[in-house]
């Protein structure tokens, strides 16, 4: 069965200071890689996604995640954290063509000091 | 374009009621997909439905059921609520066009269930 971790339950960050929040996942082959995030209230709102090709992954909101196969890993960054960024962070795996049924981390609470 | 909205927003229960939760998925979306997510803890998937029938069900027992209805809005019955079920509720609705199922999941704001 597939898995995520999340090993950073918080994290805070300087606005304007760079991010990367750590993904890692237990698959048998290359899942589909998912970041979510969520809002206090709001349900969640995808970031971007990894499919295939291109390990490197551009999404919305200035967010970029690398997928490494070698270290089964999927992690976000973002070079300039702004106030607004301040939410929970969920990764999330598919199995390949088995259908779109996300299995997620437990998620990354980010702090933004201003 | 409307997106993902479900109903009600907040729900307070009693041990061993049943409670029905709705979703109304976005416009054109064949696909909706319900997750549990509990207190500091990640979205779990609970089950699946396209095209009205049932595609897929996690880690949950048979009180948790569901319908989609042919406007493809979709309801969540648990019977004989427990504690255990207090969570905030979410569904998530997609089109399926792909043989692949690369659709991406769009999500509601949820339902925040309280079983007392």
């Amino acid at each position: 069965a597939q898995s995520v971790t999340q090993p950073d339950i918080h994290i805070t960050v300087s606005e304007g200071a760079s991010l990367e929040l750590r993904c890692n996942y237990s698959y048998g082959a290359t899942p589909y890689l998912f970041w979510y995030v969520q809002s206090p209230g709001q349900g969640l709102q995808l970031l971007l996604k990894y499919f295939s090709g291109d390990t490197l992954v551009q999404g919305i909101k200035g967010f970029e995640a690398e997928f490494k196969r070698s270290q089964s890993s999927f992690n976000l960054r973002k070079p300039s954290v702004h106030w607004s960024d301040a939410a929970e962070y969920f990764c999330a795996v598919a199995p390949t063509g088995g259908g779109n049924k996300l299995t997620f981390g437990t998620g990354t609470q980010l702090k933004v000091e201003l | 374009e409307t997106g993902v909205t479900q109903s009600p927003t907040h729900l307070i229960k009693t041990r061993g009621q049943q409670v029905t939760l709705r979703c109304s998925s976005q416009s054109g979306h064949n696909t909706v997909s319900w997750y549990q997510q509990a207190l500091g803890q990640g979205p779990q998937f609970i089950f699946q439905y396209y095209r009205e029938e049932e595609n897929g069900r996690g880690n949950f027992p048979p009180r948790f059921s569901g319908l989609q209805f042919p406007n493809y809005s979709s309801e969540l019955n648990v019977n004989a609520l427990e504690l255990d079920d207090s969570a905030l509720y979410l569904c998530a609705s997609s089109d399926r066009t792909q043989a692949t199922f690369t659709d991406t999941q769009y999500f509601g704001p949820g339902t925040r269930l309280t079983v007392l």
